[in-house]
């Protein structure tokens, strides 16, 4: 059984599409995240929800919009893309228990021609 | 603020080699949590171990072996006897205390080993 899947696994569009990122976990954790990986391999948290509430939101343009329907979910939406938003996007849960390890879902490569 | 330095970018062995891949890190708190990563050329992010700060002691897990030294805040990996499939990137990561805490990553270590 997968613990954390993101859905799709690439996902290649135009510049100015909108498009979403869906992240489910079945591990029945509290808490979720959403990473970006550049080009350069570098790991940056975009944003968390504990509970379906926002914790963290970093420095990330408003285009950038994640939504939690529910624990289990987090999913990432993007509007008007951009070149620079190419990159591996990573979704990950944890416990409420602060600083368990977070598992990682397996990645989406957004591509932006 | 928060600091992961992994100042290897790349460093390549040959197998049966031992290879030490290093971490520094920075933080004004003195409860914290350590972590390594590994990605594999297939791209996900396996978790390999996680330490907090109140402990020092070394770790072995079959050919791993961690060493955390606070005085130096240092989290250093090394794998004895290198094989080609422990050929990927290495994060380092740390975190604060708290639900929903971010991981901060270094920059990640490129290890290749041949055959």
């Amino acid at each position: 059984d997968t613990a954390v899947s993101q859905t799709p696994k690439y996902l290649v569009t135009q510049m100015g599409n909108d498009k979403s990122i869906k992240c489910e976990q079945n591990l029945g954790h509290d808490t979720m995240y959403w990473y970006k990986q550049d080009s350069k391999k570098f790991l940056k948290i975009m944003f968390s929800y504990n509970n379906k509430e926002l914790i963290i939101n970093e420095t990330v343009p408003n285009r950038f919009s994640p939504k939690s329907p529910d624990k289990a979910h987090l999913n990432l939406h993007i509007n008007s893309l951009e070149l620079g938003d190419s990159a591996v996007y990573f979704c990950a849960s944890s416990p409420r228990i602060s600083n368990q390890p977070q598992h990682f879902g397996d990645g989406t490569r957004l591509s932006i021609l | 603020a928060q600091k992961v330095t992994q100042a290897q970018t790349e460093i390549s062995v040959v197998e049966k080699e031992d290879v030490t891949l290093d971490c520094v890190y920075e933080t004004r708190d003195t409860t914290y949590y350590l972590f390594w990563y590994k990605q594999p050329p297939s791209g996900e992010l396996v978790f390999l171990i996680r330490r907090n700060s109140f402990d020092e002691q070394n770790e072995i897990s079959g050919r791993y072996s961690w060493n955390f030294q606070k005085s130096t805040s240092s989290f250093n990996f090394t794998i004895t006897a290198s094989q080609v499939v422990d050929s990927a990137v290495y994060f380092c990561a740390l975190s604060e205390v708290g639900a929903g805490t971010a991981l901060i990553f270094g920059k990640g270590t490129t290890l290749s080993v041949s055959s």
